[in-house]
C-alpha cells in the first residue's frame, strides 16, 4: 500500500514568510508525528496527533509553529515568518498507535526547507 | 543527559563481514520500545528492527538482530553479511511509556560506510 507523502519535497522561502507543509499518513494510521532533522541538533520531536486526543505540542520550539490534522488524515505543519535558523528537513510519521507492533513509526520522504 | 548514545560517529566495514552499531540508552520507565531506523543518502528513514523492554528474547529480521541487554540498558543493531548497500546512516531511537502513540528519542547516528 502507500506510504506517507509529504509535499512540497523543497521548499526555499524568504525570511520573514510563511510556509506550509503538507503530510499525507498511511490510510488507517491513527497517530501522526513531526519531527525536524537539522545538521546541529540531529532529528527532534516536534508534535504528534492520535485520534481525536489534544495534540501532543511539547516539542514546537516556538509560537511561530503550528500544526492541524484536520479529518484525523491529512496533517500541515505551519511555520510563520521564517527565519534561517528554521531551515531542514521536517518529517512526518504514522504509526497503528496502540497495537501489538511496538507502534512502528513509519516515515515519509521529508520536506527540505531552506529559509534565504 | 542523553536518553539515547550511538558512540560511533561512523564505521568502515568491508563488504560480507558483520557489523556491530552501538545504542546505550536512559529511562526510568519500566515500559520502553527500542527501534532502529536506517537513512540512506535519499534521506528517508526507513524502519529496521523492533525490541519491546519487556521482550524476552532478542528479535531477528533477516540480516538485522538487536543485541538486547537490558541490565546494561543497551540496544545494538548487529546486520551480519554486510552488502554495499547497507551504506548509510543508523538511528537508535526509543519510546518510552505504555505502548501507543509516543514520541521517539533519537541518538545521534552512525555512517555506516561498507567498502568492496
Amino acid at each position: 500500500g502507500a506510504g506517507v507523502s509529504q509535499s512540497p519535497s523543497n521548499k526555499v522561502t524568504e525570511k520573514g514568510k510563511d510556509v506550509e507543509l503538507r503530510c499525507d499518513p498511511i490510510s488507517g494510521h491513527t497517530a501522526l508525528y513531526w519531527y525536524r532533522q537539522s545538521l546541529g541538533q540531529g532529528l527532534e520531536f516536534l508534535i504528534y496527533f492520535q485520534g481525536n486526543s489534544a495534540p501532543d505540542k511539547s516539542g514546537l520550539p516556538s509560537d511561530r509553529f503550528s500544526a492541524e490534522r484536520t479529518g484525523g488524515s491529512v496533517s500541515t505543519l505551519t511555520i510563520q515568518r521564517t527565519q534561517q535558523e528554521d531551515s531542514a528537513v521536517y518529517l512526518c510519521a504514522s504509526s497503528l498507535a496502540g497495537l501489538a507492533n511496538g507502534d512502528t513509526q513509519y516515515f515519509g520522504p521529508g520536506t527540505r526547507l531552506t529559509v534565504l | 543527559a542523553q536518553k539515547i548514545t550511538q558512540t560511533q560517529p561512523g564505521m568502515f566495514v568491508q563488504e560480507k563481514e558483520a557489523v556491530t552499531l552501538d545504542c546505550t540508552y536512559d529511562t526510568s520507565d519500566p515500559s520502553y520500545g527500542l527501534f532502529w531506523y536506517k537513512q540512506p543518502s535519499s534521506g528517508e528513514m526507513i524502519f529496521l528492527i523492533y525490541q519491546g523492554s519487556y521482550d524476552q528474547q532478542n528479535v531477528t529480521e533477516g540480516r538485522y538482530s538487536l543485541n538486547f541487554q537490558k541490565s546494561r540498558k543497551s540496544a545494538n543493531l548487529v546486520i551480519s553479511a554486510s552488502q554495499l548497500g547497507d551504506s548509510a546512516m543508523y538511528f537508535c531511537a526509543m519510546r518510552e511509556g505504555q505502548r501507543g502513540a509516543q514520541k521517539l528519542v533519537f541518538g545521534q547516528g552512525t555512517r555506516l560506510t561498507i567498502n568492496p
